[in-house]
């Protein structure tokens, strides 16, 4: 069954501790993205990917850490530096030659 | 001016009624543009895509762009109460290029 996956789907940390939200696909993509969405703000890119290895800061990356060590993967971490981490996070990819973006289910990360 | 500007809504229209969502754009180098739609609380799904300006039907859905405007439509006929979502439009420039979103429109269909 193929597709981008997301765990977990809720997440809750308290303030101060650094977090790890997981995206993996089985599509055989080559670009891996992360955005963050906010109520009223839209969709907001934090780093992306376009070949392992190989990462690029996109809007708002500050307080955010990203690795692509396999093609299927792409953890984001959240860590202490993030001012305001609460948001519904999104992982998206796209294959070779495609305009396009598949996203994942999604992360809500809380942080209390 | 910002790149990409969709009216938040929410639209709220009676079922079976015609839908007509909207974006418009500033940057003419844009040539592929997308309609995602997400529903509340998960990931956006592709709903339409298309590359420069014209139309493109899919079923009930037709996406329509218009280069010269810097305008782009997403038309919903017959609509649904299953149609009810967040209708995010997207556009890039290149093949390679990051993928510029609006902010969504909140569209509900009453019974």
């Amino acid at each position: 069954d193929g597709g981008i996956t997301q765990s977990p789907k809720y997440l809750f940390r308290k303030e101060g501790q650094n977090v790890t939200l997981s995206c993996e696909q089985n599509l055989n993509h080559d670009a891996m993205y992360w955005y963050r969405q906010d109520p009223g703000q839209g969709l907001r890119l934090i780093y992306y990917s376009q070949i392992v290895n190989d990462f690029q800061k996109g809007d708002i990356a500050e307080g955010y850490s990203v690795s692509r060590e396999k093609k299927e993967s792409f953890p984001l971490t959240v860590t202490s530096a993030q001012k305001n981490p609460t948001a519904f996070y999104l992982c998206a990819s796209r294959p070779r030659g495609r305009d396009t973006q598949y996203f994942g289910p999604g992360t809500r990360l809380t942080v209390l | 001016q910002k790149e990409v500007e969709q009216d938040p809504g929410p639209l709220s229209v009676p079922e079976g009624a015609i839908v007509s969502l909207n974006c418009t754009y500033s940057n003419s180098a844009f040539q592929y543009f997308m309609w995602y739609r997400q529903y509340s609380r998960k990931g956006p799904e592709l709903l339409m895509y298309t590359y420069s300006s014209g139309n493109k039907e899919d079923g009930r859905f037709t996406a329509q762009v218009d280069k010269s405007s810097k305008y782009i439509s997403l038309f919903i006929r017959d609509s649904q109460p299953s149609d009810s979502a967040t209708y995010l439009c997207a556009m890039s420039s290149t093949r390679d290029d990051k993928i510029i979103f609006g902010k969504g429109t909140r569209l509900h269909i009453l019974p």
